[in-house]
């Protein structure tokens, strides 16, 4: 139990192109998503939190109009990032917090490389 | 708000000898802790975790940690590693309630390399 999906693997798009990622919770209802990005030997950094049927919330310094986030259902919140340039290639991971168990299940991440 | 620190951020071992992976946190209100593990180009697994009860959580590989409140301390360890756990190692905390309920912050990781 307690799958998170997360489409596509990784992605190639051109500078100015947007990207859509999908993070899926496959056997579970989540009401708080999470998404995360990763630079290469460092930790996690939390970008967003996203709940459904409301708007995200931002951490500072992160820049909503660039990274759209919509959590339509209990089971998928969608990241997009908009016009990327080569300063957004990264390892996107999202996670979804599974309410009764206090407990965050992380998808396998999404590495984009914006050329 | 919390914060974690691991203490170091490689630990080399050889195949079957015990490991510690070192990991303190602060935090103004109650916490869930967790230790997390991720494989090269893979998201994270959940290792062990501790919301509540008995302070000493196993998983099902072996590892074990001890939540200190006192020393506000969530160190993992193995008594005999294998090559496969050769992997990266994160420790985080999370609210009990309210506003940061639910909202990891993660330690910086720690990478434990395996040699045989």
């Amino acid at each position: 139990g307690a799958v998170v999906s997360q489409h596509p693997s990784r992605v190639i798009c051109k500078s100015g192109t947007s990207v859509k990622i999908e993070c899926r919770s496959l056997d579970f209802q989540a009401t708080t998503m999470f998404w995360y990005r990763q630079f290469p030997k460092q930790s996690l950094m939390l970008m967003a939190t996203s709940n459904e049927g409301s708007k995200a919330t931002y951490e500072q310094g992160v820049e909503k109009d660039k990274f759209l986030i919509n959590h339509a259902s209990l089971t998928l919140s969608t990241l997009t990032v908009t016009s990327a340039h080569p300063e957004d290639s990264s390892f996107y991971i999202c996670s979804a917090h599974w309410t009764g168990s206090g407990t965050q299940y992380f998808g396998p991440g999404t590495r984009l490389l914006v050329l | 708000a919390q914060s974690v620190t691991q203490l170091d951020s490689q630990v080399p071992v050889f195949e079957e000898a015990p490991v510690e992976l070192r990991c303190n946190y602060s935090s103004s209100v109650s916490v869930y802790l967790f230790w997390y593990v991720q494989y090269p180009n893979q998201g994270l697994q959940l290792l062990l975790k501790y919301l509540s009860g008995s302070t000493l959580v196993k998983s099902i590989n072996g590892f074990e940690a001890e939540f200190n409140k006192s020393q506000t301390s969530f160190h993992l360890r193995k008594p005999s590693v294998h090559i496969s756990d050769t992997a990266e190692y994160f420790c985080a905390v999370s609210g009990a309630g309210g506003t940061s309920y639910g909202k990891l912050t993660f330690g910086q990781g720690t990478i434990l390399t395996v040699h045989p």
